[in-house]
């Protein structure tokens, strides 16, 4: 089956401008992670769906980053005001159930300029 | 709170070597542990996952990795090496606090020669 998919691949934006970042997980994973990777670093948590809600937002750097999962299916990661430091890969995963194995998505690339 | 450590950022071994990566980790109760792996382009892969019970765990591509409660470690090894098994290494721990959260180490880079 179809795993998780993450779109754009890439985006190339402006400091200062917004962007959203958007994530198809599995079908029928009720979990959903958000992580964020820099270059030469492991994943870094972001943020932990479980259904529609947000289980754990404690890795959100700050209020300029917000994630909705409405529906408990597809999710958004949305960026405001981006900075050059926000520049890195996100990464989208699933799972069945918190604890379990995550599957993960081929990340969107976030260029800020 | 929890967090990991793989003390090598790069190693490299000889084709047909045995391989073992280090991971230390830090959280008060039993934690879960994995390995990923990462190649260029692709995106992350689990390796193997451990959650209780036998300590030495099998994974995929022909890698194990053994829990020590006592060191805190979480071993990855392999016995024999291929050049296809070049690729960034991560070992990660989860843990139930309220919610769930998997943390990530910085990474291991395997670059392996002929």
């Amino acid at each position: 089956g179809a795993g998780v998919s993450q779109t754009p691949s890439n985006k190339v934006t402006e400091k200062g401008k917004y962007v959203e970042l958007r994530c198809d997980p599995i079908s029928g994973h009720t979990a959903l992670y958000w992580y964020r990777q820099s270059l030469g670093q492991g994943p870094e948590f972001l943020i932990y769906f479980q259904g529609t809600g947000a289980a754990d937002d404690s890795g959100l750097p700050n209020d300029r980053f917000f994630a909705v999962r409405p529906e408990g299916s597809v999710s958004t990661l949305k960026i405001q005001r981006t900075e050059r430091g926000d520049s890195a890969v996100y990464l989208c995963a699933s799972s069945t159930q918190q604890g379990y194995e995550q599957f993960f998505g081929p990340g969107t690339r976030l260029t800020v300029l | 709170a929890q967090s990991v450590t793989q003390p090598d950022i790069h190693i490299t071994v000889s084709e047909g070597a045995s391989l073992e990566l280090r991971c230390n980790y830090s959280y008060g109760a039993t934690p879960y542990l994995f390995w990923y792996v990462q190649s260029p382009g692709q995106g992350l892969q689990l390796l193997l996952k451990y959650f209780s019970g036998d300590t030495l765990v099998q994974g995929i591509k022909g890698f194990e990795a053994e829990f020590k409660r006592s060191q805190s470690s979480f071993n990855l090894r392999k016995p024999s090496v291929h050049w296809s098994d070049a690729a960034e290494y991560f070992c990660a721990v989860g843990a139930i606090d309220g919610g769930f959260k998997t943390i990530f180490g910085a990474g291991t880079r395997l670059f392996v020669k002929a």
